[in-house]
């Protein structure tokens, strides 16, 4: 069965700080991968998605993710956190078919 | 950018009463998913429609949910008797198409408390 997991339930960085937010995921094949934002009494919004090709993938608002299949990892990157990315980030996986599985979030709080 | 429309925004129920909500998905969107989130925890898929039709539910949905998309422009989620465990955000989500690449564009969702 795929599975993601996201091992910080809490961040906190400093504004300004660069930031890295974990994801490991379990599949044997290479799945399609997403990572979503959710702010504050809103739904989830895409940051960035992955299948194949450079193992960077650019995002919006500066987000980076790096896919490393032999750590069956795909962690989310940002170098220079604003106040405004405080929310709550989930790393996802679709394995083929329709089902996406979500991993539980981490909570990223920016301080001043 | 894709807009999911989801209302209502809020809903409050006494245990044992019926809730409903509703979802209009993106226009041209023919997956439609519900998901239930918990404390802005792991969301937990709920069930699945494509052109329409439901292709994949839980269990609880099956037991204690009703679900229909009458039309490509309208879902709805409805419990026919809540309880406690109930209470929770539900979203909804669509897309283009059912998998690979299409990306899922979601509602702000409709907050259920069950007292």
């Amino acid at each position: 069965a795929q599975s993601v997991t996201q091992p910080d339930a809490r961040v906190t960085v400093s504004e300004g700080a660069s930031l890295q937010l974990r994801c490991k995921y379990s599949y044997s094949g290479t799945p399609y991968l997403f990572w979503y934002v959710q702010y504050p009494r809103q739904g989830l919004q895409l940051l960035l998605k992955y299948y194949s090709g450079d193992p960077v993938v650019q995002g919006v608002n500066g987000f980076e993710a790096e896919f490393s299949k032999s750590n069956s990892s795909f962690h989310l990157r940002k170098a220079s956190v604003h106040w405004s990315d405080s929310a709550v980030y989930f790393c996802a996986l679709r394995a083929g078919g329709y089902k996406v599985v979500f991993g539980s979030g981490t909570r990223l709080l920016v301080s001043p | 950018d894709a807009a999911v429309t989801q209302k209502p925004r809020y809903l409050i129920k006494m245990k044992g009463q019926e809730a409903e909500m509703k979802c209009i998905p993106e226009k041209g969107h023919t997956a439609v998913f519900w998901y239930q989130q918990k404390q802005s925890k792991e969301l937990k898929f709920l069930i699945y429609f494509q052109n329409q039709q439901p292709l994949d539910q839980i269990d609880m949905v099956k037991e204690r949910f009703s679900a229909v998309c009458p039309s490509s422009s309208l879902c709805s989620l409805g419990i026919r008797t809540c309880e406690a465990e109930d209470s929770a955000l539900y979203l909804c989500s669509s897309s283009l198409d059912w998998g690979g690449w299409n990306t899922l564009y979601f509602g702000a969702g409709t907050r259920l408390s069950v007292l």
